[in-house]
């Protein structure tokens, strides 16, 4: 138990849904942030959160909808999403972005596109 | 960009026996972590190391931060079976910029 919640853990969804992931930390952190893990690939960074502003976009596609109502909750809105967006979606933060703080990681949403 | 290179792709070992896993580095990062992650779960941080030279221990688990600040490596002694599990190293440079950059990972099995 690292102080960060996912949910759902797992998601099969059609590619004209609407989903949405949910990120909570108990730690008190200011900083979210979104990982994306595919198979055989280093996790890739898709966005950061700093004291409920995004301060990094990885150049995610617009199908892909961060938002970060306070710095305890993280969401990632999804919709039109493609088979190759599969993937286990992982939620940390860290107590600030901006000093190269460590990252707690929550155990992720694993998430099928059909 | 940054590249963490972790080889090989997999390790199988009997239990009991060390491992040692590398990682390796083109640029210079000022934080090595080290993560484990398990069937099902995101990764878990296991040791963190912020100076060069840095030998830390965490249990049977060590690992050193490397004086070019290009590499480093973890160690596991006496393994048991459930060090099984995907073995990744990450990078940070720290100060304002507080990106992770991770290695593929490296795949611990573990023989009973």
């Amino acid at each position: 138990e690292t102080g960060v919640t996912q949910t759902p853990r797992h998601l099969v969804m059609g590619m004209t849904n609407k989903k949405s992931l949910k990120c909570e930390q108990h730690l008190g952190h200011n900083a979210m942030y979104w990982y994306k893990q595919s198979a055989k690939k280093p996790l890739e960074l898709m966005f950061v959160y700093n004291f409920k502003e995004q301060t990094e976009n990885n150049s995610v596609p617009s199908r892909f909808s961060p938002e970060c109502p306070n710095s305890s909750h993280l969401f990632l809105h999804l919709h039109t999403l493609q088979p190759e967006d599969s993937a286990l979606y992982l939620c940390a933060s860290s107590q600030d972005s901006g000093r190269g703080d460590t990252q707690y990681f929550g155990p992720g949403t694993r998430l099928t596109v059909l | 960009g940054q590249q963490l290179n972790q080889s090989p792709q997999s390790m199988f070992i009997q239990e009991g026996e060390d491992v040692s896993m590398n990682c390796t580095s083109s640029s210079i990062f000022n934080t090595w972590l080290w993560y484990k992650q398990e069937p099902g779960e995101g990764p878990v941080l296991l040791i963190a190391l912020y100076k060069a030279g840095e030998l830390t221990s965490n249990g049977r688990l060590t690992a050193q931060f490397g004086i070019t600040r290009k590499d480093s490596f973890l160690n596991i002694s006496a393994s048991i079976p459930s060090d099984v599990g995907i073995y990744f190293c990450a990078g940070q440079v720290g100060g304002a910029n507080s990106k992770l950059t991770f290695g593929k990972g490296i795949t611990l099995s573990v023989r009973p």
